[in-house]
């Protein structure tokens, strides 16, 4: 059973602070990886997407690959309630299926 | 760019009547769509995904002659619920393969449905 597992949260962090998400994948085949974010009552909206080892950066967003661990993150710097969300974690093995985590929820506090 | 709609956002229905949703790609075109059921503070559910021009292909325990998919256009896939009961009740949520071959998807802003 190919999964991505997150921890479900709440991850607390204060306002300006940054917030760190994890992710691991079980499918070593998975070559794309995508953040999520998703509030209450919304669809999911993509963030980013990474597919090489290392970093990636976007804006106050930093999303990390690690593929020797299988290991995906998200960084938030300046967190801002606004931030306050559902984050999705998904990886891709190049086929037509992609598997989402659960999500973590993440709160920051003003 | 990459923009998705989704229509209706929300409706209201019978028992025993069947309703239709609509997702579009605005900006660029899809040929692969995918329809989600999310419960209240639970993950998100696949229940198939949509090729143009081919038969949708369904997730295990998803009835696909209750939840029947249509993609007739690059642009375009619909959902309906035929004979919606009660239990069917949740949002469902439509996304697009984008089109930069990473594998990314654009989600519609969902649907919620209610049966009464």
């Amino acid at each position: 059973q190919k999964e991505v597992e997150q921890n479900s949260g709440p991850l607390s962090v204060p306002e300006g602070a940054i917030a760190s998400l994890n992710c691991t994948y079980s499918d070593r085949g998975s070559q794309s990886f995508f953040w999520y974010r998703q509030y209450s009552g919304k669809s999911p909206e993509l963030i980013m997407f990474i597919y090489s080892n290392g970093d990636k950066e976007d804006g106050r967003f930093t999303a990390q690959l690690n593929k020797a661990s299988q290991y995906v993150s998200l960084l938030i710097r300046d967190s801002q309630p606004s931030d306050s969300a559902t984050y999705l974690c998904a990886a891709n093995t190049g086929g037509f299926k992609t598997i989402f985590g659960a999500g973590t929820r993440l709160f920051v506090k003003a | 760019g990459a923009v998705v709609s989704q229509h209706p956002s929300w409706v209201i229905c019978k028992s025993g009547t069947s309703v239709k949703i609509e997702c579009r790609s605005l900006d660029f075109q899809a040929t692969t769509m995918f329809w989600y059921r999310q419960f209240p503070k639970q993950s998100l559910m696949l229940m198939a995904t949509s090729n143009e021009g081919s038969k949708a292909t369904y997730e295990q325990g998803v009835e696909k002659d209750k939840f029947l998919i249509n993609h007739a256009s690059l642009t375009l896939s619909t959902l309906t619920v035929t004979s919606a009961h009660p239990e069917d009740s949740s949002f469902y949520i439509c996304s697009a393969r984008g089109p930069s071959g990473a594998y990314e998807q654009y989600f519609g802003p969902g649907t919620r449905l209610t049966v009464t």
